[in-house]
């Protein structure tokens, strides 16, 4: 089955505890991104990668890091995590040369303490 | 940064009713806009992406049009049913292929 996938799904922690959410997809996509989204406010693009080793910055990447050393696999790292990133996050993946449509992953809901 | 703004932000509607938002961007200068469905507890699914001015696209009772010109797109559902209840995101490809989203219309249909 065509999908992403996020881990882990939820999770509580405390500022200053490094973490990493996985996301992996088996659909060969070359793009990849990470959003978060919080209330009131839209999807906010943290980073992307349109290929192997090629990441870019989105809207809000302060507080982020990402690697992209395998195409199927895209982490999210964050080295100090603080109150303010606790949200939900959405990994997705598009194949580049089409449409760019996108396929999220399910989320990941952080809070940190 | 490419501003998107949808309008209305909810909307409640009758079983039955025809209903339409709107997806306002500042720009004509980006590569595509993209509608996604987004239900409670799931992730965002796309819905359509177009490109072109004048562009429309249907999928059962939902279609969508794009003025690049003016810069909005429309969303219709007709004859709403409450499995249409979701909120519904715009967002736009800009050159430098990153994404802008809108902040959503979250739609109900009572039944």
């Amino acid at each position: 089955e065509a999908q992403v996938t996020q881990n882990p799904r939820y999770l509580i922690t405390v500022t200053g505890k490094k973490l990493t959410v996985t996301c992996s997809q088996n659909m060969n996509h070359e793009y990849m991104s990470w959003y978060r989204q919080d209330p009131g406010l839209g999807l906010r693009q943290i980073y992307y990668s349109m290929n192997v080793e090629v990441t870019d910055k989105g809207d809000v990447p302060e507080g982020y890091k990402v690697s992209r050393k395998e195409k199927r696999n895209f982490p999210l790292i964050l080295e100090s995590p603080s109150p303010n990133q606790t949200s939900l996050y959405f990994c997705a993946s598009t194949p580049t040369g089409g449409t760019y449509e996108q396929y999220f992953g399910p989320g990941t809901r952080l809070t940190v303490t | 940064i490419l501003n998107v703004e949808q309008s209305p932000q909810s909307l409640h509607v009758q079983e039955g009713d025809s209903t339409n938002f709107t997806c306002s961007f500042p720009s004509s200068n980006f590569y595509a806009l993209h509608w996604y469905r987004w239900e409670t507890a799931k992730s965002p699914e796309a819905l359509f992406v177009m490109t072109l001015n004048g562009d429309e696209k249907k999928k059962g009772r939902i279609s969508a049009t794009l003025n690049t010109k003016e810069g909005y797109s429309y969303l219709y559902i007709k004859g709403s049913q409450p499995e249409d209840s979701a909120t519904y995101l715009c967002a736009i490809r800009g050159f430098g292929n990153q994404f802008y989203f809108g902040t959503g219309t979250s739609l109900t249909v009572i039944p």
